[in-house]
């Protein structure tokens, strides 16, 4: 079965641009969730979806949005983008929301702004 | 709010060495408890989990004890090979059960 998978795999953009991520879930998996991860540093959460709402919110600006389709794949969407959202952006799938069930991560999309 | 402490690296060691990487917790309740692994070029991948008190998680020689009474998940390993090297994340999940909540990561680097 494949994995997690995301597009693009890299990505540089400019100042003040927008950029939509995306990422398709394992097979099966109704929940995504979304995480940045800054060069040397851990994960920090920024979302997760799950049947297509939203279920948590990191502390991140309005500036990050994002959305889970019908069949569960999911955007995550940048706007105004500043110097400090380079980073690689990680999304995550589980069958459900409930503790147990393992998050399964991607290979993840790196952005560059410059 | 919740937060996740690691030990900072880099962690040099030599083959079949002691591993140890200390991790300690702040939060409400008791969170299950993660150690993630990232493998050079690769995503994160899970080695392995608790989620109550006084559970062992084990994975491929790895071990971690949930310590309540010291907040602490801190993980093991017998003897390390050159293959173990990665960075590595202690991590708890909030009460909301929505986010993962990560420490800063710890390189392990293993030389034969």
């Amino acid at each position: 079965d494949a994995g997690v998978t995301q597009s693009p795999t890299h990505l540089i953009k400019t100042r003040g641009q927008h950029v939509t991520l995306r990422c398709s879930p394992i097979s099966g998996h109704k929940s995504v969730s979304w995480y940045q991860q800054v060069l040397g540093q851990g994960p920090q959460f920024i979302f997760q979806y799950y049947e297509k709402e939203e279920r948590g919110r990191g502390n991140f600006p309005d500036r990050f949005s994002a959305r889970q389709f019908p069949n569960y794949s999911s955007e995550l969407n940048v706007n105004a983008l500043l110097l400090g959202d380079s980073a690689l952006y990680l999304c995550a799938s589980s069958r459900g929301t409930e503790a147990y069930n393992e998050q399964f991560f991607g290979p993840g999309t790196r952005l560059t702004v410059l | 709010g919740d937060s996740v402490t690691q030990m900072e690296g880099p962690v040099t060691l030599s083959e079949e060495a002691f591993l140890t990487i200390n991790c300690t917790y702040t939060a409400t309740g008791y969170p299950s408890l993660f150690w993630y692994v990232q493998y050079p070029g690769e995503g994160l991948q899970l080695l392995l989990k608790a989620t109550k008190a006084d559970d062992k998680g084990s994975n491929k020689g790895f071990e971690a004890t949930y310590r309540k009474e010291t907040t602490s998940f801190h993980l093991e390993k017998g003897s390390v090979q050159v293959s173990d090297s990665a960075v590595y994340f202690c991590a708890l999940l909030n009460q909301a059960g929505t986010a993962l909540i990560f420490g800063k990561g710890t390189t392990l680097s293993v030389s034969s």
